[in-house]
């Protein structure tokens, strides 16, 4: 049994590409969260939402909490992004296994 | 402010060692926890504390002590190492009231031989 479900867990691009990274949680939240994971280890947050939409320069969130889902937009995707994505939920934290993106020059 | 600081950043132990991996945050957070990462099975919650004085176990407990005597330190201990406790370790810290924002410490990449 996974509370959260990513999809895709691995995904390949193309600079400049548009990107969209899924997460399905069976739970019900206060939060939910997208992680950034980059090589090397370290975990940052990347954004915290618990309605609607947020922007952070060319990365988009958005949660639909009726449907349970939220996405993660990369807009003009750089080789820089290449690393795993995790979306998280609650205080408690359910994690979902990540999807490693790679962005191709 | 120095966030979350974990130490040792990597760390081998022999089959039965115990060891202790140190975890402090000096945002007040109310909210600590401890998490072990393995391939393919994303980050998973060992033990968490509310609180100075409160701990309580996630999801995967055995073979692991926690305490939290203060606010800023929330140290976790390998009993007795085995091979399965190979993995990487992650604290991290929130405040227990909204935002939740959560903030991981560096990590500790434990081998168990």
């Amino acid at each position: 049994k996974n509370e959260v479900e990513q999809s895709p867990q691995n995904l390949t691009a193309q600079e400049g590409e548009f990107i969209t990274i899924n997460c399905s949680y069976s739970v019900g939240i206060s939060a939910l969260h997208w992680l950034q994971q980059h090589p090397g280890g370290g975990i940052v947050s990347l954004f915290m939402l618990s309605s609607g939409k947020k922007k952070h320069g060319r990365l988009i969130a958005t949660i639909n909490i009726q449907e349970k889902h939220s996405s993660l937009h990369i807009t003009a995707s750089h080789p820089r992004d290449s690393a795993v994505y995790i979306c998280a939920v609650d205080v408690q934290f359910y994690f979902g296994t990540g999807t490693s993106l790679t962005v191709i020059p | 402010n120095a966030g979350v600081t974990q130490t040792p950043k990597f760390q081998v132990l022999k089959t039965g060692q115990s060891m202790t991996l140190q975890c402090a945050q000096d945002m007040n957070h109310e909210y600590m926890s401890w998490y072990r990462q393995d391939p393919g099975m994303g980050l998973r919650l060992i033990h968490y504390s509310v609180g100075a004085g409160i701990t309580d176990q996630g999801e995967v407990p055995n073979g692991y002590n926690v305490s939290r005597s203060t606010t800023e330190d929330f140290p976790l201990r390998l009993l007795s190492a085995a091979p399965s406790q190979t993995s990487v370790y992650f604290c991290a810290s929130s405040s227990y009231s909204p935002p939740y924002e959560q903030y991981f410490g560096p990590g500790t990449r434990l081998t168990v031989t």
